[in-house]
């Protein structure tokens, strides 16, 4: 195990509401990146969050946000679900270092389903 | 822009067959970082291996070795004498190489299905 809890594990919402996920990461880590994973899909970077700030996006749309918290814990944010965004969402932590590398790794993911 | 492209969707070998696993990456970057990750049913992504572009050298690690090879942008897995735990998807993946070395995000192959059979 990696140390990385997600909250919900499973979700099921309608189209239209809103959504927010919740992740905890390992120890000593300061940096957490968010991840959408379609079925039969690899995981799309979503955005990532270092000293609580957005430090990064990909190609989602603003109705996709994000909070870190001082504990460096993160939730996502979906607001006016549509139906593509049923997905697994991967939070990943890591150490964000100068001149260094920070591994990524891995929460179990939340299942995310839109009616 | 950043690419991986693993090609085979699902792969199927008895068990104790050796098995290969493709990936080919696409990138502008002189430095950059590539992956190999494991997906079992349970979902949660397990680290394999890094490396990095300036290390070319293959690496083995019990029955698992990778061979990597900038000239045909290659970054290939290889399962030794397969087992069925080791039934899962798998994922390759690339990432820029920013903040003095460290890693950006990561970019996924749309992953290949290996299942072993007893």
């Amino acid at each position: 195990e990696t140390g990385v809890t997600q909250s919900p594990t499973h979700l099921i919402k309608t189209r239209g509401q809103q959504v927010t996920l919740r992740c905890s990461s390992q120890s000593g880590h300061n940096t957490v990146s968010w991840y959408q994973q379609a079925l039969g899909q690899g995981p799309q970077f979503i955005f990532q969050y270092y000293r609580e700030e957005e430090n990064g996006r990909g190609n989602f749309p603003p109705r996709f946000s994000g909070l870190q918290f001082p504990n460096y814990s993160s939730e996502l944010n979906v607001n006016a679900l549509e139906l593509d965004d049923s997905a697994l969402y991967l939070c990943a932590s890591s150490k964000l270092l100068a001149g260094g590398s920070n591994e990524q790794f891995f929460g179990p993911g939340t299942r995310l389903t839109v009616l | 822009a950043q690419k991986v492209t693993q090609a085979q969707t699902e792969i199927s070998v008895v068990e104790k067959e050796d098995v290969t696993l493709d990936c080919v990456y696409e990138t502008r970057d002189t430095t950059y970082y590539l992956f190999w990750y494991k997906q079992p049913p349970s979902g949660e992504l397990v680290f394999l291996i890094r490396r990095n572009s300036f290390d070319e050298q293959n690496e083995i690690s019990g029955r698992y070795s990778w061979n990597f090879q900038k000239s045909t942008s290659s970054f290939n897995f290889t399962i030794t004498a397969s087992q069925v735990v080791d039934s899962a998807v798998y994922f390759c993946a690339l990432s820029e190489a920013k903040y003095g070395g460290s890693q950006g995000n990561l970019i996924f192959g749309k992953g290949t299905k290996l299942s072993v059979k007893p």
